[in-house]
């Protein structure tokens, strides 16, 4: 059965405080690994796409990184602007996407 | 352009009545998606439409639920009758098609059952 998981839970950071997000997979036939934010109140929004093995991909303050086994959002400098849930979700052979439980960031001022 | 959008954002039922939510895609987008999100969980499938086919609704308890997406655009999903345990996030999703491509989402309708 495909499985996302993510770590840690919660992370709580002080602002400009650098740290990273994991999201473990296991799952047949890997069509992308996907990294959204949710804030509160609101769906989820889209930020990166990836597709294999060393593949990384930058916004702002985001870098995504994918292994075979697992992807890392790293957040560098983080603002208080950047707390939200963070959602990484798996597209396997049957096209469904399965998220993961989130990462919740709060990063303080 | 527009996003998804759904309506309503907001409904509060008692249990053993219906409800039904609605969405409208990304125009162009094939796929659409139904998903269910409770409180600190992330996102799980009910159903999946390519144009106006279901082609994965083994998720969907359909006993109570039901989908339908008339035409390949809109969708609506039902509940009836709604129980408390159905209280929750429902998300409306749409992406290009048959692929690698991303999924966008709607604000999702919270659905509170008393």
């Amino acid at each position: 059965e495909d499985q996302v998981t993510q770590s840690p839970e919660a992370l709580r950071l002080q602002e400009g405080e650098s740290s990273s997000l994991n999201c473990s997979y296991t799952v047949s036939g890997l069509r992308g690994l996907f990294w959204y934010r949710q804030d509160p109140g609101k769906g989820p929004e889209f930020l990166f796409t990836l597709y294999s093995a060393g593949e990384e991909k930058e916004k702002e303050r985001l870098k995504a990184t994918l292994t075979k086994k697992e992807s890392f959002l790293h957040i560098t400098a983080p603002k208080p602007e950047d707390s939200a849930t963070y959602l990484c979700a798996v597209r396997e052979d049957g096209q469904n996407f399965v998220f993961g439980p989130g990462t919740r960031l709060s990063v303080l001022p | 352009e527009a996003g998804v959008v759904q309506s309503p954002r907001y409904k509060i039922i008692e249990k053993k009545q219906p409800v039904a939510f609605w969405c409208n895609p990304i125009s162009g987008h094939n796929t659409l998606y139904w998903y269910l999100q409770n409180l600190g969980q992330g996102p799980e499938l009910l159903i999946r439409y390519e144009n106006e086919e279901a082609v994965d609704d083994s998720q969907l308890p359909k006993d109570r639920f039901s989908a339908e997406r008339l035409k390949g655009v809109d969708s609506t999903l039902k509940i009836q009758p709604a129980e408390l345990g159905d209280s929750a996030v429902y998300l409306c999703a749409s992406s290009l098609g048959a692929g690698n491509t991303e999924a966008f989402f709607g604000q999702g309708t919270r659905l509170t059952v008393v």
